[in-house]
């Protein structure tokens, strides 16, 4: 059974700190894909890393795959209070195994 | 452009009673999914379409129905509500690949007591 830990579980911070949150399996994706979900609302891609090693940067956002597309991260920079929600992690199966699987998510909570 | 929309946002049933969860895009793509998600167990697939005509089974199937007459519209439908099926329901669609770059709706939370 494929699984993808997201660790840490929890976060609270002060704004302008850095932080980095991660996503790890023993199995290899094609591609993993971040979301973000803010309370009452659906989950909102954010990016999709699919070659190993890749570096993906989105603002104060940076996303790393892995070299061997089993694990990925998410560091914030100086972060801020709109940065607050779950961080979501999904990751689509390699070769015919096209089954996303997703893990349960980092809750941040930037306090102003 | 209104994405993914789905109703209702609440609602309340009663064991046994039955209902349709609304979902409808119009951003003409292809795939469709439902998905329920439940503290600490993550978002699970239910069920999905990868067209018009076409649904299929996800993860956890059981006790509920879909159906997809048209490229805008993914109704899902619980016949028998059971207080299991109690948790927040999340329609999304995407284009080009399968299960690439999920646009989800709002959600909808559902208590069966």
């Amino acid at each position: 059974t494929q699984l993808l830990e997201q660790s840490p579980q929890f976060l609270s911070i002060q704004e302008g700190e850095n932080l980095t949150v991660y996503c790890n399996s023993s199995s290899v994706f094609s591609s993993l894909q971040w979301y973000r979900q803010e309370p009452g609302e659906g989950p909102v891609l954010l990016v999709t890393v699919v070659t190993g090693g890749e570096v993906k940067k989105l603002k104060r956002l940076t996303f790393q795959f892995g070299d061997a597309r089993k694990d990925s991260s998410l560091h914030i920079t100086a972060a801020q209070p709109g940065d607050t929600g779950l961080y979501l992690c999904a990751g689509e199966g390699a070769g015919n195994n096209r089954k996303l699987i997703w893990g349960l998510g980092t809750s941040l909570a930037v306090n102003p | 452009n209104a994405g993914v929309t789905q109703t209702p946002k609440f609602r309340i049933l009663k064991i046994g009673q039955s209902m349709t969860l609304q979902c409808t895009q119009d951003m003409n793509h292809n795939y469709m999914y439902w998905y329920r998600q439940d503290p600490g167990m993550g978002l699970k697939l239910i069920y999905y379409s990868v067209g018009a005509g076409i649904t299929d089974k996800g993860e956890v199937p059981n006790g509920y129905n879909v159906s997809r007459s048209t490229t805008e519209d993914f109704p899902l439908r619980l016949e028998l509500a059971a207080p299991s099926q109690t948790s927040v329901y999340f329609c999304a669609s995407s284009y080009g690949q399968f299960n690439e770059k999920l646009f989800f709706g709002s959600g909808t939370q559902l208590s069966v007591l």
